[in-house]
């Protein structure tokens, strides 16, 4: 089955670095890949849409530059937190989907997400 | 924004019971999708049901729409210890901005199952 290996699983770093998650679909390639961003006992909240090749399409309210996102391949879309405070702390997972054309209509793979911890 | 709203927030049953949960969305849809998340991991995709079917059975599972009332059920039967996670209702809609589909999730159940 299609699998997404997300990377690393958990990380903490200090206020004012920033921390790169690397999303990989291991056996499908992803045009399109998800992020997306879980606080505690909270629902998935969709950050951007990352698509290969292109600009990623981000969601009202997130900023552009401090959650920069790289789809340079068909399976790999990079999330890099820069300049990560306290505030970024937070689960974050990606998802991709692995339909055909009509790609809507399949569910979606996801990674096992990123604990980010900033101190 | 969130479309989709799953009822009840918590759910705890004893091992051998049944659980439903249930979930109400806004919009037209182009399906509606149900997800399991262990904590503190990542979702496992469980079952998708298009906007024209009306019930769909995966093992223990079983799903129902009502495009009408815009709604949609996940039953469990005959649960075990292990089903105890957090249970995720997402509807997927197009969206021309991004030129893709997405999810849009609830804010999910969280089952218990008492051994």
């Amino acid at each position: 089955g299609a699998v997404v290996s997300q990377h690393p699983s958990w990380v903490i770093c200090k206020s004012g670095t920033s921390v790169k998650i690397e999303c990989r679909s291991l056996d499908f390639q992803a045009t399109t890949m998800f992020w997306y961003r879980q606080f505690p006992k909270q629902s998935l909240m969709l950050m951007a849409t990352s698509n290969e090749g292109s600009k990623a399409t981000y969601e009202q309210g997130v900023e552009k530059d401090k959650f920069l996102i790289n789809h340079a391949s068909l399976t790999l879309s990079t999330l890099t937190v820069t300049s990560a405070h306290p505030e970024d702390s937070s689960f974050y997972i990606c998802s991709a989907s692995h339909g055909g054309q009509t790609w809507g209509d399949y569910g979606y793979t996801f990674g096992s997400g990123t604990r980010l911890t900033v101190v | 924004s969130q479309q989709g709203e799953e009822d009840p927030q918590a759910l705890s049953i004893q091992e051998g019971e049944n659980a439903t949960m249930n979930c109400s969305y806004k919009t037209s849809i182009n399906n509606l999708q149900w997800y399991r998340q262990n904590s503190g991991r990542g979702l496992v995709h469980l079952i998708l049901i298009r906007s024209n079917e009306r019930e769909k059975h995966s093992g223990r599972l079983r799903v129902t729409l009502d495009t009408s009332k815009k709604s949609s059920s996940l039953l469990i039967t005959a649960s075990r210890a292990a089903d105890t996670a957090s249970y995720f209702c997402a509807t997927s809609e197009f969206y021309s901005g991004a030129g893709s589909y997405q999810l849009t999730f609830g804010k999910g159940t969280k089952l218990s199952v008492i051994p």
